[in-house]
């Protein structure tokens, strides 16, 4: 089935540093992208998401470009706080659910 | 802003017993969901609920579980005889108008003992 694979962690920056998580998805169609974050003791919110081939989603600062050629969508922010840190989740939509990726875990230090 | 809420936040039982998981979900929204994480493993999509049915369900949701619309607005899972294996995580979720975005709520961390 289509599934997600998303660069483990954990992943320690410090404040300003910039920000990658890799994920690569396995799917029969062109499925939705997103990303998901999980802020410690909260539940899941989404942060960004694209739809199509060459949509960037963006938001809070973070950007993914969905990559047709490279089957990726990966996480990118320029200037992490340590507000940042959390769990940040890979994940597509298709066969009307939500496949996720194991969950990379960031650590921002001031 | 509205929110999915659950309750409890954390539940321990004992192998064997039923439990009910309780979810609030967005007042307009139509779709509802669970999903589980498992310590150290993926979230998992259990099953999800639309007009008062289940619509899709995963291979992990045999027949110990069940879903519930009781009343216009909470969202119920209940596993009728709990096993070791059950202790997780379980995220609820719901979804307006657009399927793919889903809200979800902050976790009931389930305890088997």
């Amino acid at each position: 089935g289509d599934s997600v694979t998303q660069m483990e962690g954990p992943v320690t920056l410090s404040e300003e540093a910039f920000l990658t998580i890799n994920c690569t998805y396995t799917a029969t169609g062109y499925p939705s992208l997103f990303w998901y974050v999980q802020y410690p003791g909260e539940g899941l919110q989404l942060l960004l998401k694209a739809t199509k081939a060459d949509d960037k989603g963006s938001n809070k600062g973070f950007e993914a470009t969905y990559r047709k050629e490279t089957t990726s969508f990966h996480l990118e922010k320029g200037s992490v706080q340590v507000s940042d840190s959390a769990v940040y989740f890979c994940a597509l939509w298709s066969d009307y659910k939500l496949s996720f990726g194991a969950g990379t875990t960031v650590t921002v230090r001031a | 802003e509205p929110e999915v809420t659950q309750t409890p936040s954390h539940q321990v039982t004992q192998m064997g017993q039923e439990v009910i998981l309780r979810c609030v979900p967005i007042s307009n929204h139509l779709y509802f969901y669970w999903y589980r994480q498992i310590l150290g493993q993926k979230v998992e999509f259990l099953v999800s609920f639309y007009n008062n049915e289940i619509s899709e369900k995963s291979e992990i949701f045999d027949d110990q579980f069940s879903v519930e619309r009781p009343d216009g607005s909470n969202f119920t899972l209940k596993i009728r005889s709990t096993k070791l294996e059950d202790s997780a995580m379980y995220f609820c979720a719901s979804s307006g108008d657009y399927r793919n975005e889903q809200f979800f709520g902050p976790g009931t961390r389930l305890t088997v003992l």
